[in-house]
């Protein structure tokens, strides 16, 4: 079974909008770590967000914001106030407890912003 | 402070040379990880050390890939000989490693080596 699913190939978004990422995730692990990278057209793996399975609140940093739903076990990016910026690839990610220095990736989402 | 360094940006070589990839992690960083990425397969792991120990090379495709970590500082990726199939984009990252409990390390990673093998 796929460890980490984003379902959503590519995306749209209207400048200024804000857009949601889908990524559900797969592990019997108690413990584990969420995390999201953007990619854009240039290539490098940019770092975006983290969140831990024992967190109780939505992490953000700026506009970005992660919906974790742990019962569902999903863990969306959300981008508010879009910005052209944005158009670029974002991959879902997670490492479990039990075996800590592996990070299993989703396939990514590749974002558009239309002016 | 310096990131995870790749070099070269860009290769692009003949079927059957040997291609070196290399790698400085960020300091003090003691974990360090090898990526592939290309369209069909997305990101795949193919090997990661510890301490400049190899602990999982399990992702590494054949015997024509090798990996060495002579040092904190530094590691190569090696390919011998080279084919068609192994162009890709290759990712080095490093992180810092964590006790029990704490999973919010992220993987720093460098700009990639864009690899083009004729």
């Amino acid at each position: 079974a796929q460890k980490i699913t984003q379902t959503q190939p590519g995306m749209f978004v209207q400048e200024k909008e804000a857009v949601t990422l889908d990524c559900t995730y797969d592990t019997s692990d108690p413990s584990y770590g969420l995390f999201w990278y953007k990619q854009p057209s240039s290539g490098e793996m940019i770092f975006l967000i983290y969140q831990g399975s024992y967190d109780q609140q939505n992490a953000t940093e700026g506009r970005y914001s992660l919906n974790f739903q742990k019962a569902r076990k999903s863990a969306n990016l959300v981008i508010s106030a879009s910005q052209l910026g944005d158009s670029a690839m974002y991959f879902c990610a997670m490492r479990e407890a039990a075996n800590f220095n592996k990070f299993y990736f989703g396939s990514g989402t590749k974002l558009n912003v239309k002016p | 402070d310096a990131g995870v360094i790749q070099s070269p940006r860009h290769e692009v070589t003949e079927m059957g040379q040997e291609v070196t990839l290399r790698c400085k992690p960020i300091s003090g960083h003691d974990y360090l990880f090898w990526y592939r990425q290309t369209m069909m397969r997305g990101l795949e792991l193919l090997i990661y050390f510890n301490n400049n120990v190899p602990i999982d090379d399990s992702g590494m495709p054949e015997d024509r890939f090798s990996a060495k970590m002579p040092n904190a500082s530094f590691s190569t990726l090696k390919i011998q000989p080279s084919e068609p199939r192994d162009s890709a984009v290759y990712f080095c990252a490093s992180s810092l490693s964590k006790g029990a409990g704490e999973y919010g390390q992220p993987q720093h990673f460098g700009d990639g080596t864009r690899l083009s093998i004729l």
